[in-house]
């Protein structure tokens, strides 16, 4: 399953809301799409798991929707800290996993 | 807090084998639940699976590498390690060891490690 994220940079200020989307070859059983957040010289990190669930300790600004081929994250009244990549990850099967290619989220 | 930590050599010259190892401490390790994994990245590329390691010991590799891939774990000494063997100058990368957390045999990354560049180059 091939993982288009647009788009490729989002500008925003803080304060402001993303939205990145994430849209699939073909459909994502049973929503098994998540994302990640990877910051300079880091390791993603797990955001979002199941297309809307909340992985441990991330703010509830961050939301995740959608299903079939079509999956958005969104982020509420951006913060310092949330400008950074993001992928999304399929992990349904027939394998393999894949990701997006990434959208970046810049400061305007 | 699960911790992972890669080792492993950290220049492989072209057509010979990468190897890296990932140590796990913290939580844990034999579990049904969980399984293991590498993830690389190229230089300012995206992310790419290269496969991963049941419980049980059973392994899953992205076609794309398979011929050259090797998953293996040693759950006494609660790490597991990744071989790739004729590296050429594409296997560059940030190789990440991650843990997989299994809902119905879909797996999602919870827990990375820190990621270890690996340069192919003579």
């Amino acid at each position: 399953i091939v993982l288009t994220q647009s788009p490729g940079t989002l500008s925003l200020s803080p304060g402001e809301t993303a939205t990145l989307s994430c849209r699939a070859s073909q459909s994502v059983t049973s929503n098994y799409l998540a994302w990640y957040q990877q910051k300079p010289g880091q390791a993603p990190r797990l955001l979002i798991y199941g297309a809307s669930s909340r992985a441990t300790d991330i703010p509830d600004r961050f939301s995740g929707s959608g299903s079939g081929t079509d999956f958005t994250l969104t982020i509420s009244e951006l913060e310092p800290e949330d400008f950074a990549v993001y992928y999304c990850q399929q992990y349904d099967n027939p394998l393999p996993y894949t990701f997006g290619q990434g959208t970046k989220l810049e400061i305007k | 807090q699960l911790q992972l930590q890669e080792s492993g050599s950290r220049l492989v010259r072209p057509s010979q084998t990468l190897s890296l190892t990932c140590g796990v401490s913290g939580g844990s390790f034999n579990n049904p639940d969980y399984s293991w994994s590498w993830i690389r990245q190229p230089p300012g590329k995206g992310l790419e699976w290269i496969g991963q390691i049941y419980y049980g010991g059973s392994t899953h590799y992205n076609p794309s590498l398979e011929l050259r891939v090797t998953i293996s774990i040693d759950t006494s000494k609660r790490q597991f390690s990744l071989k790739l063997s004729s590296v050429t100058a594409a296997d560059t990368a940030v190789y990440y060891c991650a843990r997989a957390v299994d809902t119905a045999m879909a797996y999602y990354f919870d827990y990375w490690a820190q990621g270890t560049l690996v340069t192919v180059s003579s």
